[in-house]
């Protein structure tokens, strides 16, 4: 299986932060990448497909790079509705691991 | 509206069963894989379960093989996830989702049901 790790586990930021979250995979996943946002008590939502594409409806000062193993979400201006837990997960090969996530909380 | 929504949740005791499903509203699940992940309290998101979009094809955590089987009704809109020798550890909000084409990524998720296994 692959596994999927993050960091950091957590940050405390303020609004208007430029933020940067790592993701890393055990071996080579292409491009097959996700980010997800969850705020408590929700179902997550789907931010970043495809390691950079931006989903539908997404505020643009979400962006992700990276390719092989190693890949960022960065948010370019941390606004209060960013304020959640966010989640990598490789859609290379199942199991469709998750990282354990990064929670953005306010400074 | 594309929505999911998922009922079956509740508390039951170790050892026992019960099934999950999964409605499907604003779109025809038929084309689509489907898969069911969960969060246990305070935890990160764990991948269970998927099925294609006949059926035919069906895969497991390694976890929960052999316990759990996911099944789906493309007449009925609706993923089903049977789990059957509940543990203490299966504890956790089930979430179903679609897999989207092209990149497998998982959108939209439903609202969740919450299994509780205690004694």
């Amino acid at each position: 299986d692959i596994q999927m790790t993050q960091s950091p586990s957590s940050l405390s930021a303020s609004v208007g932060d430029r933020v940067t979250i790592t993701c890393r995979a055990s071996q080579s996943i292409s491009t097959y990448l996700n980010w997800y946002q969850q705020k408590p008590g929700k179902a997550p939502k789907l931010l970043i497909y495809a390691a950079s594409i931006l989903q539908s409806g997404v505020p643009s000062g979400f962006s992700g790079r990276g390719s092989g193993t190693d890949f960022t979400l960065t948010i370019s201006s941390l606004q209060p509705d960013d304020f959640a837990t966010y989640y990598c997960q490789q859609s290379y090969s199942a199991p469709h691991t998750f990282g354990p996530g990064t929670k953005v909380d306010i400074k | 509206e594309v929505q999911l929504v998922e009922s079956g949740g509740g508390l039951v005791q170790p050892g026992g069963s019960l099934r999950l499903s999964c409605a499907a509203s604003g779109f025809s699940i038929s084309s689509f894989w489907m898969h069911w992940v969960r969060q246990a309290p305070g935890r990160g998101l764990v991948w269970v379960s998927r099925i294609n979009s006949d059926g035919s094809t069906t895969t497991y955590a390694d976890s929960v093989k052999g316990r759990f089987t996911i099944s789906r009704d493309n007449a009925q809109n609706t993923v089903y996830l049977q789990m059957n020798s509940l543990r203490v550890e299966d504890t956790a909000v089930y979430y179903c989702a679609r897999e989207e084409h092209g990149y497998y990524s998982f959108d939209p998720w439903g609202q969740g049901t919450l299994v509780t296994v205690s004694s």
